[in-house]
């Protein structure tokens, strides 16, 4: 079954350095998303991403954040200088139409 | 802001039970998608509904969408161990490309 998956699963960086976090959606899909979940808290939404460009994206994503679809199958999410409050899950997702989205497994960043 | 309160927030029941779980809102929304997420994974997607009253069934769970697209609830029958998870409920607004707001989950316990 199709599924989206990312990549790394644990990231550990110190705090002011940039991270690139990397998912592939599933491999027919429109729309694509990160969102976050912090430790203890609702998974939030940071941006979606449409024909090659941003279509929403929420008060979290500020400047220092930004995302990618480098070719036909990765989509990527920088954070340019991470702080100790970008420790968080960090969620891929993806949508064809009617259904969904489905989430990657995660990508746990650890800011020291 | 649109919020999802989902009750209760525990749940403990015996093998057997039935259960439901409830998804609420202010809110009108496009689309109502649950999900069961186990501890540092994603969210894996149960059910997407989108036409107010619609019912889906998934085996022994049941989604219902409420008329005015508001409110969903969740029932499983005869629940079982392995139902054992975070049940999450998330909202697409009316005309955004599935900008989720997620609720805070309700944690189901079945015991033996």
């Amino acid at each position: 079954e199709p599924e989206v998956t990312q990549t790394p699963s644990h990231q550990v960086t110190q705090m002011g350095q940039e991270v690139i976090l990397r998912c592939v959606p599933i491999s027919n899909h429109l729309y694509f998303y990160w969102y976050r979940q912090i430790l203890g808290q609702k998974v939030e939404f940071l941006v979606s991403f449409y024909n090659n460009e941003i279509s929403e994206k929420s008060e979290i994503f500020d400047d220092q954040f930004s995302v990618e679809r480098p070719d036909g199958s990765n989509f990527t999410l920088k954070i340019r200088s991470t702080k100790l409050e970008d420790s968080a899950m960090y969620f891929c997702a993806s949508i064809l139409i009617r259904v969904g989205p489905f989430f990657g497994q995660g990508t746990r960043l650890t800011v020291v | 802001t649109q919020l999802l309160e989902q009750s209760p927030q525990f749940l403990s029941i015996q093998e057997g039970e039935n259960l439901t779980v409830y998804c609420n809102s202010s809110s009108v929304f496009s689309s109502l998608q649950w999900y069961r997420q186990e501890p540092g994974e994603g969210p894996v997607l149960l059910v997407t509904v989108v036409t107010g009253g619609e019912v889906k069934k998934l085996k022994r769970l049941t989604f219902q969408f409420g008329d005015a697209r508001k409110d969903s609830s969740l029932h499983i029958t005869a629940a079982q161990t392995g139902d054992t998870g975070l049940y999450l409920c998330a909202g697409g607004p009316s005309g955004s490309a599935r900008q989720l707001t997620f609720g805070s989950g309700t944690q189901l316990t079945v015991l033996p």
